[in-house]
């Protein structure tokens, strides 16, 4: 069974308006939850993460994250895109710390103009 | 910059070869960890090394294999090589484990014909 899940394969969003970036995950325990993003020919990126403490999560360029015990999901979220947020994003999880970093399918966020 | 090395950055080969592909931890990572991604598999885990041992083991091809050094460099082997091997290769690097942060290196594309 897949450990995390990344429902849209792309999300569109105007520029200044907010963004969400939808995770789920089905592992038991209490998983650690990471956000990557991609640039196009350039390697993943460290957003944020979650270990445990506070729900709401704050990373780089503006992004956070919200953990939810009960849905199972880690969405990431913008207040206001910007046109350079345009990438691709991975969520992952870290099965009962295990290093093993578990990767979503990724989410293709365009920010248009 | 993440302060991952990766090298080469782009590496084309014919079926059956072998190649190796060197990493470069971060300055005081201890842990070394190797993916793979690809279209139709997404972003899989393959292998962790941690000062100079194996520590976690994912969906690595036996064809491959890899190794870190006393100096914590590694190198991901991949020989016998098929079509099917042509990928984004990235290592990550983090301080120890357990929930640590990975950074990613810009990864190696490998082009087998």
């Amino acid at each position: 069974a897949q450990s995390v899940a990344q429902p849209e394969d792309q999300v569109n969003v105007a520029e200044g308006n907010p963004l969400t970036v939808k995770c789920t995950y089905s592992v038991s325990g209490n998983p650690y939850l990471f956000w990557y993003v991609q640039y196009p020919n350039r390697g993943l990126q460290f957003l944020l993460k979650y270990i445990t403490g506070d729900n709401l999560v704050k990373g780089s360029y503006g992004f956070e994250a919200e953990f939810n015990k009960s849905q199972t999901s880690f969405h990431l979220k913008k207040p206001s895109a910007l046109v350079s947020d345009s990438a691709l994003y991975f969520c992952a999880v870290d099965r009962y710390n295990t290093d093993k970093l578990i990767f979503g399918t990724g989410t293709r966020l365009q920010v248009f103009p | 910059d993440s302060g991952v090395t990766q090298t080469p950055k782009h590496l084309i080969t014919a079926t059956g070869q072998r190649v190796t592909l060197r990493c470069s931890p971060r300055s005081g990572d201890l842990s070394v960890y190797w993916y793979q991604q690809s279209l139709d598999q997404g972003l899989q885990f393959l292998i962790q090394y941690y000062n100079g041992e194996e520590r976690a083991k994912g969906n690595i091809l036996e064809r491959f294999s890899a190794q870190q050094f006393p100096d914590l460099h590694s190198e991901l082997n991949l020989s016998s090589l098929e079509l099917g091997d042509s990928a984004l290769y990235f290592c990550a690097s983090s301080v120890d484990g357990g929930g640590e942060t990975q950074y990613f290196g810009p990864g190696t594309r490998l082009l087998v014909l």
